[in-house]
């Protein structure tokens, strides 16, 4: 069965300092990977997904991340980070082999970057 | 920018009592999905709709639970006879045909807060 660990409840950072939320997954086959963010009493935003090709995936909102299959990894990153980039980030797999639609979710990390 | 939108934002109900959770998808979309959260907790997958047919459900997604697409807007969610557990928000979502299937992103609505006393 698939899944995904995010293994930090909570990041913090400096406004303008790089930011880094971890993602690991687990899947029979090859992955594909997506990144959800969550503002308070909103829905789930979509940032970026890994499907093929270049392992550097660049998003939304100066968002990048990087899949590391020898490490079942999918960090989401950030050069600089804002005080209005504060949110729940969600990392999800969807299994390639299985065929189906349903995306599976991290626990999610909670994101506070500080002026 | 097309979205995703749901009615009620927020919903409170007696324990027994059915409630329907209704849904927009974006215009061009073919999948239409319906997960939960738990306050709290993660983003669980309850089901998954196209052609007019469940192609996937989940453990949740028992007998008291059905899915409708009534017309060609509109995408339901309906919870026969409510309990406690079920409170949670409600998110539907929408994806794009595309080849491979599972490869497209899936744009989500803002939630329905289900509150069940």
């Amino acid at each position: 069965a698939q899944s995904v660990a995010q293994p930090e409840d909570q990041v913090n950072v400096a406004e303008g300092n790089p930011l880094t939320v971890k993602c690991t997954y687990s899947v029979s086959g090859n992955p594909y990977l997506f990144w959800y963010v969550q503002y308070p009493n909103r829905g789930l935003q979509f940032l970026l997904k890994y499907i093929t090709g270049d392992n550097l995936v660049k998003g939304s909102y100066g968002f990048e991340a990087e899949f590391n299959k020898s490490q079942t990894s999918f960090h989401l990153k950030k050069p600089s980070a804002l005080v209005s980039d504060s949110a729940l980030y969600f990392c999800a797999v969807r299994d390639i082999v299985s065929g189906f639609q349903k995306l599976v979710f991290g626990t999610g990390t909670r994101l506070l970057v500080s002026p | 920018e097309p979205e995703v939108t749901q009615t009620p934002s927020h919903q409170v109900t007696q324990m027994g009592q059915e409630v329907i959770l209704r849904c927009v998808p974006i215009s061009n979309h073919l999948y239409f999905y319906w997960y939960r959260q738990i306050l709290g907790q993660k983003v669980e997958f309850l089901v998954s709709f196209y052609n007019n047919e469940i192609s996937e459900k989940s453990e949740i997604f028992d007998d008291q639970f059905s899915v409708e697409r009534p017309d060609g807007s509109n995408f339901t969610l309906k919870i026969r006879s409510t309990k406690l557990e079920d409170s949670a928000m409600y998110f539907c979502a929408s994806s794009e045909l595309l080849y491979p299937r599972t490869a497209n992103e899936q744009f989500f609505g803002p939630g329905t807060r289900l509150t069940v006393l």
